[in-house]
């Protein structure tokens, strides 16, 4: 089975710019999380959906994050105009909803780095 | 308080001697604690968890030891291999509105010497 699949694998660009980064979770997951992962401050959880449907977004560091899911096989998580504090390692993870505790499957992540 | 406190930060170990990671947490909400490894390169994946309910787990090499009353869990790595040399996250879920939301530790790089 395909795991949760993430693009791009590294990004870099100039400050100010657009970022997008994509996921694809595994299918028939209902959950949705976005992460990301520094040095100083760790794992940090951005934001997370259920059936596409943003549940919690206390994690966005500032306006210029925002994500979305407009179907359950897709999200993006879009930073705009962005700044090199955001250079971070992203991570997308996908989980099933229902059953008891389901574990968390990860993408192999996005390393941005914003010059 | 959604927080989960690691430590060491980073560990050392003989190929063939016993890895030890602790964490700790406050919120007894918590429901479930799973044990993540990550390797260079690609994501955290689940190692072992544990349930509340039960004071020990052990699959293989790996044993997580949970202590309610303390509110401590502890990973413990036996006969560590050079192939576990890796970071390690321990985690505690609590569920929001339908959806398991994971509080992660700060994280342990663990490095086993051959």
């Amino acid at each position: 089975d395909a795991g949760v699949i993430q693009s791009p694998r590294h990004e870099v660009t100039e400050m100010g710019q657009e970022v997008t980064l994509r996921c694809k979770p595994i299918s028939g997951h209902n959950s949705l999380f976005w992460y990301r992962q520094t040095m100083m401050r760790g794992l940090e959880l951005l934001i997370y959906f259920n059936n596409n449907v943003p549940i919690d977004d206390s994690g966005m560091p500032e306006d210029r994050f925002s994500a979305k899911m407009p179907n359950a096989s897709f999200s993006t998580l879009k930073i705009q105009p962005s700044e090199p504090r955001d250079s971070a390692v992203y991570f997308c993870a996908s989980s099933r909803r229902t059953g008891g505790n389901q574990p968390q499957h990860f993408g192999d992540g996005t390393r941005l780095s914003i010059l | 308080q959604q927080q989960v406190k690691q430590s060491p930060q980073s560990l050392i170990v003989q190929k063939g001697g016993i890895s030890i990671i602790n964490c700790a947490y406050e919120n007894t909400a918590f429901d479930y604690f799973p044990w993540y490894q990550q390797f260079p390169g690609k994501g955290p994946a689940l190692l072992i968890a544990i349930r509340p309910d039960v004071s020990e787990k052990k699959e293989g090499r790996f044993t997580i030891s949970f202590n309610k009353s303390a509110k401590q869990f502890s990973l413990h790595i036996m006969d560590s291999q050079p192939g576990d040399s890796a970071t390690y996250f321990c985690a505690a879920t609590i569920i929001i509105q339908g959806a398991q939301k994971l509080v992660f530790g700060q994280g342990t790089r663990l490095t086993i010497n051959p």
